[in-house]
């Protein structure tokens, strides 16, 4: 049985850029949650995606935004990269009726220079 | 502000100590969860409690839910270097779908 899986693990991007990291849960899962996870800090909610939609959003700017398929599988986008962008980007799936068991992907970690 | 505070943010322990790690906030959580992450990895659920006073073990480590659901500690006996990583508290509160992380307690146990 798989994990949560992210595409790619590293990625090295120039200020301005768009970036587009992916995501596909455990399977059986229906809700993908995404972290961003500064060095030395605990991971921050970006969004969670349910039933193809944004169930809440937390205090990330515009730039960011995602995206769920009937699959359940998942897209972070980040628009107009800056240097404070960089980060580990953690997805997260879970059940609906079980939002306090999330399993974690390995993350993705974005550098932009 | 953070939600969460965690303590210590840093331990580095002789293999056989005990420890506590402490997570603390001013706030009530419907449940809170402690995850284990390692260096390039994703955080690993350890265990969820979600009543006041609740107490779970899982083999040397023992997690406790304060009874009015704003703190919780995790307490490893004896630890091992397979131990070391950094711990994690996580909160979710009624009405929110969020999980708010605490900053970590980075451990290393020597051997």
């Amino acid at each position: 049985d798989a994990g949560v899986t992210q595409s790619p693990t590293h990625l090295i991007k120039t200020r301005g850029q768009q970036v587009t990291l992916r995501c596909s849960p455990k399977s059986g899962h229906d809700t993908v949650s995404w972290y961003q996870q500064a060095l030395g800090q605990g991971p921050q909610f970006i969004f969670q995606y349910y039933e193809e939609e944004e169930r809440q959003r937390g205090n990330f700017p515009d730039r960011f935004s995602g995206h769920q398929f009937p699959n359940y599988s998942s897209e972070l986008n980040v628009n107009a990269l800056l240097l404070g962008d960089s980060a580990l980007y953690l997805c997260a799936s879970s059940l609906i009726q079980l939002n306090t068991e999330a399993f974690f992907g390995q993350g993705t970690r974005l550098t932009v220079v | 502000t953070q939600l969460l505070e965690q303590s210590p943010q840093f331990l580095s322990i002789q293999e056989g100590e005990n420890l506590t790690v402490y997570c603390n906030s001013s706030s009530v959580f419907s449940s809170l969860q402690w995850y284990r992450q390692e260096p390039g990895e994703g955080p690993v659920l350890l265990v969820t409690v979600v009543t006041g006073g609740e107490v779970k073990k899982l083999k040397r480590l023992t997690f406790q839910f304060g009874d009015a659901r704003k703190d919780s500690s995790l307490h490893i006996t004896a630890a091992q270097p397979g131990d070391t990583g950094l711990y994690l508290c996580a909160g979710e509160m009624d009405s929110s779908y969020k999980l708010i992380f605490g900053s970590g307690t980075r451990l290393l146990v020597r051997p």
